[in-house]
């Protein structure tokens, strides 16, 4: 059974600092999601990895996936107070069945001024 | 229409009451699946429609839930005999290929 786990949990940043988001997940995944949720709105989809090694960006984030140690991350460049959301990872077991994810917990993230 | 259509946005029902749940995916897209998002458990896959394929009805916590999709199309997700642990936002997702679509959910409310 996939597992996926992310963190931090909580995540308060200043304006202008950098920082990553990890999500590690329990056994083979073939394709990693990364989603954005703004409170009471829906998931927006930010990348989807399908390879090892992937490296996917747009804007002051960038997303990357190492099937090797099971992990992938998500990098905040130069945070803006607009980056302020729930940032959720998601495995998916394989085969066709694409939507079909595992959502690590979510990492809420803050940036003040 | 342009994206995943969920009705209604908020339900409120009371407890032992059946709802109906009502997602409409992207037009053209094959699979569509059934979300439960809630504070206790996070996100939680429910149910799965490809083409014609039998279901994938793995995530369905109990036998009061059910849910059909017709013509390929429109879902309905019934919840018999609500319970106030159904209380949950209920998203809805389509996809065509390796990425899925999530609508604005459906935020129940059992009391």
């Amino acid at each position: 059974e996939l597992k996926v786990e992310q963190n931090p949990l909580f995540l308060s940043m200043q304006e202008g600092k950098n920082y990553t988001i990890y999500c590690n997940y329990s056994t083979t995944s073939d394709r990693l999601y990364w989603y954005r949720q703004d409170p009471g709105k829906s998931l927006e989809s930010l990348f989807v990895l399908l390879s090892n090694g992937a490296v996917k960006q747009e804007g002051r984030l960038m997303a990357s996936l190492d099937t090797k140690a099971r992990l992938s991350t998500l990098h905040i460049t130069a945070a803006v107070h607009d980056l302020s959301a729930t940032y959720f990872c998601a495995g998916n077991a394989g085969g066709t069945s694409y939507g079909k994810l595992t959502f690590g917990q979510g990492t809420i993230l803050t940036v003040h001024p | 229409g342009a994206g995943v259509s969920q009705s209604p946005s908020n339900k409120v029902t009371e407890k032992g009451k059946d709802v109906e749940l009502r997602c409409d995916p992207i037009s053209g897209h094959t699979a569509l699946y059934w979300y439960r998002q809630s504070l206790g458990q996070g996100l939680e896959f429910l149910i799965y429609f490809q083409g014609n394929s039998a279901p994938d009805k793995s995530g369905l916590p109990s036998d009061r839930f059910s849910a059909e999709r017709t013509g390929g199309s429109v879902s309905t997700l019934t919840i018999q005999r609500t319970q106030q642990e159904d209380s949950a936002v209920y998203l809805c997702a389509s996809s065509f290929s390796v990425e899925a679509f999530f609508g604005q959910g459906t935020r129940l409310t059992v009391v």
